[in-house]
């Protein structure tokens, strides 16, 4: 099984700040490396796929980066909407993992 | 517009059994792979099992190996997750999405909240 080990587990940020997350997988996934946003009480929405592509409708502000074992996603002047939980997410394998979650918070 | 619609959580009594639906919306429901991942309360996101397009494949998370199964009727445009021997640690939001290991998880339902408890 591929692990995913997301840092920090809380980012604690201002307005207009930049977030960078990170995600490290225990063996190699390509690029197969997605990440996810989840706001409270709201089902995951995928932001990020194959590790720098952006999904439908998601705003520039948001990139990915990396392969093989370590990702990235950057999160350019943090918008109130964006202070939530991102997941990154593994496909390259079964079974399919998640990593643990990164809180972003308004500082 | 695209949209799958999770149904059939509820209350259950350990070791009862529920079947979960996922009805599929807006797209061509028979050309892509479907998955259920699942989230428990205050806990991140947990891969439960996905299905081919076609039906046949299927793939399981181990923990859930032999009580839950995973079907899908193209002709109704829907996915089903079968779950038996239901303990308290099955009690979270099923969450179904487009997507497995051929292409990303990119469309997801709003979930469906399965609670087990006596």
């Amino acid at each position: 099984e591929i692990v995913l080990t997301q840092s920090p587990a809380t980012l604690s940020l201002s307005p207009g700040e930049r977030a960078t997350l990170s995600c490290r997988a225990s063996q190699s996934v390509s690029s197969y490396l997605a990440w996810y946003q989840q706001r409270p009480g709201q089902a995951p929405r995928l932001l990020i796929y194959d590790a720098s592509k952006r999904a439908t409708g998601i705003p520039g502000r948001f990139s990915g980066s990396g392969s093989g074992t370590d990702f990235a996603l950057t999160i350019n002047s943090l918008e109130p909407e964006d202070f939530a939980v991102y997941y990154c997410h593994q496909r390259n394998s079964w079974p399919l993992t998640f990593g643990g979650g990164t809180k972003v918070e308004i500082k | 517009e695209v949209q799958l619609v999770e149904s059939g959580g509820d209350l259950i009594q350990p070791g009862g059994s529920l079947r979960l639906s996922c009805a599929a919306s807006g797209f061509t429901y028979n050309n892509y792979a479907m998955t259920w991942v699942r989230q428990a309360p205050g806990k991140g996101l947990e891969w439960v099992s996905s299905i081919g397009s076609a039906g046949v494949s299927k793939y399981y998370a181990d923990f859930v190996k032999g009580q839950f199964t995973i079907s899908r009727d193209n002709s109704k445009n829907t996915a089903y997750l079968q779950m038996n021997s239901l303990t308290a640690e099955d009690t979270a939001i099923y969450y179904c999405a487009r997507g497995a290991m051929s292409t990303t998880m990119d469309v997801w339902g709003k979930g469906t909240t399965v609670t087990v408890s006596a």
